[in-house]
């Protein structure tokens, strides 16, 4: 089946530094992928629509000068969280679907959970 | 989006067929229903989908209403590993594609 890797799995930065996640589809295209944002006992909360060369989708309330989102290639979409702050601590998750695939659904990453102090 | 309904929890004991319903009487013609788990700390995971029949493979079954408006995702033999969040989510084929996630019912299993 369709994989999804997401790099790193956990990451501690400072107060004002950037971070940067990696979400690969590995043994796909993936022209769209989807970042997921999750507080603790929350459910996924849909960021932004990465698309393959052009611009981001950003749902309505997320910041996209803060949540930069880059979808050089068909294989890899980045999400960089600048100027972190406390509040930014959360569940991240990026997920892509399979097209060639038609009997399976979205498939996610694993994760990262980054925790600003 | 359709909206859906799901119970907030459930329990069921091990080895024990577990039937996880949700509501989604808004949903349109073309709309895919789509479940998922998220086990804790874990990014989800592909369940099942269907359109209108219903479906079964590895890991469940589904059962769709004749009218749509609900289905039933049915875990033949729940075991300690499916304890775990699950959510329907309907999606419209050719549209934006989206997978908005509801609240989900947590499924707890008892040995």
């Amino acid at each position: 089946g369709a994989v999804v890797s997401q790099h790193p799995s956990w990451v501690i930065c400072k107060s004002g530094t950037s971070v940067k996640i990696e979400c690969r589809s590995l043994d796909f295209q993936a022209t769209t992928m989807f970042w997921y944002r999750q507080f603790p006992k929350q459910s996924l909360m849909l960021m932004a629509t990465s698309n393959e060369g052009s611009k981001a989708t950003y749902e309505q309330g997320v910041e996209k000068d803060k949540f930069l989102i880059n979808h050089a290639s068909l294989t890899l979409s980045t999400l960089t969280v600048t100027s972190a702050h406390p509040e930014d601590s959360s569940f991240y998750i990026c997920s892509a679907r399979d097209w060639q695939a038609f009997n399976y659904g979205y498939t996610f990453g694993s994760g990262t959970r980054l925790t600003v102090v | 989006d359709a909206k859906t309904t799901q119970p907030n929890s459930m329990e069921s004991n091990e080895e024990e067929p577990v039937h996880l319903p949700c509501n989604h009487s808004t949903i349109s013609g073309t709309d895919y229903i789509h479940w998922y788990r998220q086990l804790p700390s874990q990014g989800p995971e592909y369940v099942i989908h269907g359109l209108t029949s219903n479906v079964n493979n590895r890991m469940a079954s589904l059962a769709i209403a004749e009218d749509r408006k609900s289905s039933t995702l049915i875990l033949h033999r729940a075991t300690l590993r499916d304890a775990a969040v699950y959510y329907c989510i309907p999606i419209t084929q050719g549209g934006s594609e989206k997978l908005v996630f509801g609240k989900g019912t947590k499924l707890t299993v008892n040995p």
